[in-house]
Parts: C-alpha cells; sequence; structure tokens
C-alpha cells in the first residue's frame, strides 16, 4: 500500500498550459504539504494544509492554486506554465506537531518547454 | 527564520570509509531534526530523527546526536557500502500546528567499490 501517492509521475507540457498534479495519503495524517525541488536539489515548501484548512503559503505565484477537497487529498494547479516552473514537485503528510516525521511522495518531474 | 546548513559536498568516499556530514541548525524554539535521504530517481525517505537535546537518532548504521550547546545534528556512519549513494538532507521542524520542514541544501555522496 503507498502512503503518499502523486500523479502523474512526469509530466511534460509547453509554456502557458494548465496542468494539475494530484496527491493522495492514506496514513490518517492531519497535514499535507507541497514542495519544490529545483535542479539543484534544493527543497522549499510552498504550501501545506491542515484538515481541508490552508495553513502556509510561502511566496508562491498566484498561477499556483493548491486544493484540498478532504483531508487525505491535496492538489496542485498551475496555471500559465513558465519555464522557470520546470522541477520536481513533493507531496508530503504528517500528524499535526512537527515532531513526527514526514512522509514524502515519489515526487512529480515537471517540465515545462 | 529557521534555517539548516548543510556541509558543502559533493563527497565521494570508498566503500567501508567513516562517514561524516555535518549539519548545524538555527532556530527560534526546540525544533525536531530529521536527516533524509534520496537515492537516484527517487523521493524522500526518512533516514533518521530526533525530537530533543541529546537524543540519538539511528537507522541503518547511521546515526546523529542532537546537540543543542552546539545547535548541530551531524549524520555519521562507521562503514559505507555503495548502495548508500545518495543525496542526504538534514531538516528540521518547529513544533505547532504551523510545523512544516526546512532543509539544508543537500549533499550528494558517492561511494565507489
Amino acid at each position: 500500500d503507498t502512503a503518499v501517492s502523486q500523479t502523474p509521475k512526469y509530466l511534460v507540457t509547453q509554456m502557458g498550459n494548465d496542468k494539475s498534479i494530484k496527491c493522495e495519503q492514506n496514513l490518517g495524517h492531519d497535514t499535507m504539504y507541497w514542495y519544490k525541488q529545483d535542479s539543484k536539489k534544493f527543497l522549499k515548501i510552498m504550501f501545506s494544509y491542515n484538515n481541508k484548512e490552508l495553513i502556509i503559503n510561502e511566496t508562491v505565484p498566484n498561477r499556483f492554486s493548491p486544493k484540498s477537497p478532504d483531508k487525505a487529498h491535496l492538489n496542485l494547479h498551475i496555471n500559465s506554465l513558465e519555464l522557470g516552473d520546470s522541477a520536481v514537485y513533493f507531496c508530503a503528510s504528517n500528524r499535526k506537531g512537527g515532531g513526527y516525521g514526514y512522509t514524502f511522495g515519489s515526487g512529480t518531474r515537471l517540465t515545462v518547454v | 527564520g529557521d534555517s539548516v546548513t548543510q556541509m558543502e559536498g559533493p563527497v565521494t568516499l570508498s566503500e567501508e570509509a567513516f562517514l561524516t556530514i555535518n549539519c548545524t541548525y538555527t532556530a527560534t524554539g526546540y525544533p525536531s531534526l530529521f536527516w533524509y535521504v534520496q537515492y537516484p530517481g527517487e523521493g524522500l525517505q526518512l533516514l533518521l530523527k530526533a525530537t530533543k537535546a541529546d537524543d540519538k537518532g539511528s537507522n541503518k548504521g547511521f546515526e546523529a546526536t542532537y546537540r543543542k550547546e552546539t545547535t548541530s545534528f551531524h549524520l555519521e556512519k562507521g562503514s559505507v557500502q555503495v548502495s548508500d549513494s545518495a543525496v542526504y538532507f538534514c531538516a528540521l521542524s518547529e513544533t505547532g500546528a504551523n510545523s512544516k520542514l526546512t532543509f539544508g541544501k543537500g549533499i550528494t555522496l558517492s561511494v565507489r567499490p
């Protein structure tokens, strides 16, 4: 059973398109996150949701819009894709509180051409 | 704000060599500390963690001790294997509802036979 699953694993698209990445966790965790990993492997948080409520929004362009229909799902929609959006996007989840380990999905490699 | 500093890489070792990867942190409160590992083409896996001062996290022969006095969480392994080749990330998380993982830049370890 996959704990945190993301789809798709790879996404190649043209500039200006709109695309979505989906994430689901079956761990019963309260909080879900989106992280972006750039070409130098640096990981930076984008958003977090706790029980469908937006908690963290880290100066991400408005073109990025997360949506959490329930606490087991967190999707990321990106409008008007730009070359600089090319990266690996990781979904993660954890129990509320921060001291517990965070469980990550396997990532979505987005390439904008 | 919170930050994590890792030693510069990459690091190349021969099999069975001793490994130390330095990590220091800056935090306003009393964070939990983590080491994550990313094998080539894969997502992030929790390697070990420590939630309070003087705690030692250990897993798969790796160890790290939470040193509050030096604000450090150095990763060590007595004898590395080729299969340990990966990118290693030190990270911290403050406790609380707004918790998030703050990562260091990561370091690439290559172990040669």
